[in-house]
C-alpha cells in the first residue's frame, strides 16, 4: 500500500546542531508539504514542493530549507537548531489537481531542541 | 491574509451530536475541509465541501457552510469516544489549491 512515512519519530538535539528529518512517499505526488504544529497555532506552513527541483517557502520558513532531488523524498534541514524550533513536525503530499487536492499526513517527528 | 478560527476544546457526552465551528476570512475560498487528528497520529481527511455547497453529508458527519457568514460546522451524530481527537478546518485559498490554511484546531473529548 502506498504510504507517507517520516524519520526520525523523535528527535532531541541541542542549540545550534544541523537536524534533517526525513519525509518519504510511495504516492507518487507531485506536491509535498512540510508543517509545524504547536500549541495555540494549529498547523503552519514552512516549506513546500510542486516537483523535482521546485521548492517554495510557506508562513514559516526562517531557519529552515528544504531539497527536492526525487518525486518521493523532501526533507527538512534545521541549519542551525534553535529552541524555538522545538514542535512536532509533519509532512504531507497531496496529487496535486484542480479540485480538491487532499493532502495525505504522514506520523509527524517530534523534535526537541536543548 | 487568510485567517481561521475554531475554539479549542469541546467536551459532549458520548450518544450525544457534536458540533465544532470554524470561520475564516477567505470569502474566495474553493474548498474547505475538515481533518481529524488522533493521539500521536498525523491529520486524516474527514471530508470536505466544495464552496457553492450549503451541505454536505456523510453518514454521522454533517458539513453546514455559510459563505455569507463565512461560518463552516461539523457536525457528529450519536458521538462514540473514539471520535475523541483533535479537529482542524482548513481552507484553500482561492489563489492556489493546492495549499491548505489550517484553523487552530479543537480538541473533541466525549466522556461516559
Amino acid at each position: 500500500d502506498a504510504e507517507i512515512t517520516q524519520s526520525p519519530r523523535h528527535k532531541i538535539t541541542e542549540t545550534g546542531r544541523q537536524v534533517t528529518l526525513a519525509c518519504h512517499q510511495t504516492w507518487n505526488h507531485n506536491n509535498m508539504f512540510w508543517y509545524r504544529q504547536d500549541l495555540g497555532h494549529g498547523l503552519r506552513l514552512i516549506h513546500y514542493s510542486y516537483g523535482v527541483q521546485d521548492t517554495n517557502k510557506g508562513e514559516v520558513s526562517d531557519g529552515y530549507s528544504v531539497s527536492r532531488s526525487n518525486t518521493e523524498d523532501l526533507p527538512l534541514t534545521l541549519e542551525s537548531a534553535a529552541s524555538s524550533q522545538t514542535s512536532v513536525y509533519f509532512c504531507a503530499s497531496s496529487e496535486g489537481s484542480s479540485g480538491a487536492d487532499t493532502q495525505y499526513f504522514g506520523p509527524g517527528t517530534r523534535l526537541t531542541v536543548l | 491574509g487568510e485567517d481561521v478560527e475554531q475554539s479549542l476544546f469541546l467536551s459532549v457526552r458520548e450518544g450525544d451530536s457534536s458540533v465544532i465551528n470554524c470561520t475564516y476570512t477567505d470569502s474566495s475560498s474553493t474548498y474547505l475541509y475538515w481533518y481529524k487528528q488522533e493521539p500521536g497520529a498525523g491529520l486524516q481527511l474527514l471530508t470536505y465541501i466544495f464552496s457553492n455547497m450549503d451541505m454536505k453529508q456523510d453518514q454521522r458527519l454533517t458539513v453546514l457552510l455559510n459563505k455569507k457568514d463565512k461560518h463552516l460546522s461539523l457536525r457528529i451524530a450519536d458521538t462514540q469516544t473514539g471520535d475523541s481527537a483533535i479537529y482542524f478546518c482548513a481552507e484553500t485559498p482561492y489563489y492556489n489549491t493546492d495549499k491548505l490554511i489550517f484553523g487552530t484546531g479543537t480538541r473533541l473529548q466525549v466522556f461516559p
